[in-house]
């Protein structure tokens, strides 16, 4: 079982600029969330897809968005990238409340 | 809104030592409560979990207790060891839906 797999593993982007990370979540699971964590603090909860709607976001602008396919896939993407953009962003998928997390995407704008 | 709020860090043990790392909640109702662990350079790992009031949870020599009249749900292990160095995360669910996370403490233990 691959569990969750996130790509890319690191990526630097410039301010102004779009960015789409991918989650493949672990066999089984239908629920994608996105958290964000920035450095020294704990994950941020950012908006969960379930049966390919958004079934609950947290306090994020506009600028982020997600997709989920009908294979329980998942993007998130962020607009008009800022400094304060640079994170860890993490993925977790669920079936029935056990969440298993990805290793994440290191994203640095700069 | 309903939050976590673990015990600040770092924290410094020698093996062998001792651990606790505070965690309470404020909640409605009755949340379930996790601890994860993220070491350097990974993603967050379940350490273990309670669904309910005065449930203990239990993994790897680690253990908490689901404190419903302390709101609380600290993290204990008996004897550290190098291998334990990592971040450690105190969660609960919040409307079965999302995960909230305590600061993270960041535990080194020296050999």
């Amino acid at each position: 079982d691959a569990g969750v797999t996130q790509s890319p593993t690191h990526l630097i982007k410039t301010r102004g600029q779009q960015v789409t990370l991918r989650c493949s979540p672990k066999s089984g699971h239908d629920t994608v969330s996105w958290y964000q964590q920035a450095l020294g603090q704990g994950p941020q909860f950012i908006f969960q897809y379930y049966e390919e709607e958004e079934r609950q976001r947290g306090n994020f602008p506009d600028r982020f968005s997600g997709h989920q396919f009908p294979n329980y896939s998942s993007e998130l993407n962020v607009n008009a990238l800022l400094l304060g953009d640079s994170a860890l962003y993490l993925c977790a998928s669920s079936e029935d409340r056990g969440y298993t997390f990805g290793s994440g995407t290191r994203l640095t704008v700069v | 809104g309903d939050s976590v709020t673990q015990m600040e860090g770092p924290v410094t043990l020698s093996e062998e030592a001792f651990l606790t790392i505070n965690c309470t909640y404020t909640a409605t109702g009755y949340p379930s409560l996790f601890w994860y662990v993220q070491y350097p350079g990974e993603g967050l790992q379940l350490l273990l979990k309670a669904t309910k009031a005065d449930d203990k949870g239990s993994n790897k020599g680690f253990e908490a207790t689901y404190r419903k009249e302390t709101t609380s749900f600290h993290l204990e292990k008996g004897s550290v060891q190098v291998s334990d160095s990592a971040v450690y995360f105190c969660a609960r669910i919040q409307g079965a839906q999302k995960l909230v996370f305590g600061q993270g403490t960041r535990l080194t233990i020296n050999p």
